[in-house]
Order: C-alpha cells, then structure tokens, then sequence
C-alpha cells in the first residue's frame, strides 16, 4: 500500500521562485491536511480539505495556495519563496476528520536561499 | 492558545533502561494521540487515548492520560535501539471548532 505519497523529496528554491508540492493518497481518504515542521516547534497546520472543491486556511496559511480537484491529490503551491519558508512539508490524511488518526507522507524538505 | 508541553526535549539512554516521556497542558482535550517520527519519515500513530484515567499498553509502550485530561505520559520498558526516534503528542481541542494541536517533541536516543 502506498498511502500518502508526496514528492519531492528534497527542493532548494532561490527567494521569490514559486513551486508546487505534490501529494496524492490512494485510501480514498476525504480529509486532507498540509502540515510544515520546524526545528523545536512542532507541526503547524497550513491548509486542510475536507473533500474535492473545499479547502480551508490552517493556523499558518500565508505565503501558500492550495486546491483539491480530485479525493486523491492536494498540491501546496508556494508563489514567492522566502527564507521563512524553508522547513520541512507534511501531508496527512485521514478518514473522518481531525478526530481521526492522521496518516502522513515522509515529506518534502524545503530550503530557501 | 492551547499550547502541549512535552518533557524532556531530549533523551540519551542505554539499551535496557527505563524512561517516561511527559505530555502536559493547562486545557482539558477530548483525545489525545502519541505519534513516532523517524529520521527522514512522517510521524506514524502509536495510540490514541480518551477517557481519562485510560491506560494503554503496546508491548514495551505504556500510554496514560490524566484524569483531568489535561496530561499524558508515555513509559517505555527495558528500551531498545529500535525505540529511537521523535516522539510527539497531539491534543483534540474541546467546543465547536476541533484542533489537534502538537507538541514540540521528544527526541530519544537509545545506546547500544
């Protein structure tokens, strides 16, 4: 089984570059989440989606886009890089809402130069 | 802000030992998960807790939530180097908007 599966793996972007993190899920999960991670600072949710068309800002969602066309894929879009936004990128799914276990990818590390 | 202490930040211990990591709060929260993350992988769940009071084993693992539901501790017997990694704590929020809010993490070691 696959589950989340997000690439890159690894990325360095120059300030001001864009870029689109990918993540796609194959358990038919409705609920959708992007999560960045930093040193000494826990996970911070960015945006989340409960299902295709509805997505909704996280407790950090400045400086990113995201879209759910589709129940499998929920691609993070970065439109100006800056150097605060060098971290490392979760994707996380689950079945029945935050109340549910979360399933996560192996994330994409991100530096901004 | 509903904010999740974990302590310690870091641990270094020998194989064989005992440790307990501790997950606190001045909030009530309806759940609490234990996540493990290793080195280049996303967190994978552990457990989840909900009653207070609640304890619960996997293997060497021992998960309790406060009674108050407002802690949590996790005990690991006789570790082994395979018990490396991060720990993290997430706490469901109470009310009509539901978070899960993290803590920040223990990073343990285990020797050989």
């Amino acid at each position: 089984n696959a589950g989340v599966t997000q690439t890159p793996k690894f990325r360095i972007l120059k300030i001001g570059q864009s870029m689109t993190l990918q993540c796609t899920q194959d358990m038919n999960h409705n609920y959708m989440y992007w999560y960045r991670q930093d040193p000494g600072m826990g996970l911070k949710l960015i945006y989340y989606s409960v299902g295709a068309g509805i997505t909704d800002k996280g407790e950090v969602p400045n400086g990113y886009n995201v879209s759910r066309s589709t129940t499998e894929d929920f691609p993070l879009r970065l439109e100006l890089a800056a150097p605060s936004q060098t971290s490392v990128y979760f994707c996380a799914s689950n079945r029945q809402g935050i109340s549910s276990p979360l399933h996560f990818g192996n994330g994409t590390r991100l530096t901004v130069t | 802000t509903q904010l999740l202490e974990q302590s310690p930040q870091f641990l270094s211990i020998q194989e064989g030992e005992n440790l307990t990591v501790y997950c606190n709060s001045s909030s009530v929260f309806s759940s609490l998960q234990w996540y493990r993350q290793e080195p280049g992988e996303g967190p994978v769940l552990l457990v989840t807790v909900v009653t207070g009071g609640e304890v619960k084993k996997l293997k060497r693992l021992t998960f309790q939530f406060g009674d108050a539901r407002k802690d949590s501790s996790l005990h690991i017997t006789a570790a082994q180097p395979g018990d490396t990694g991060l720990y993290l704590c997430a706490g469901l929020t109470q009310g009509g908007s539901e978070k899960l809010v993290f803590g920040k993490g223990t990073k343990l070691t285990v020797n050989p």
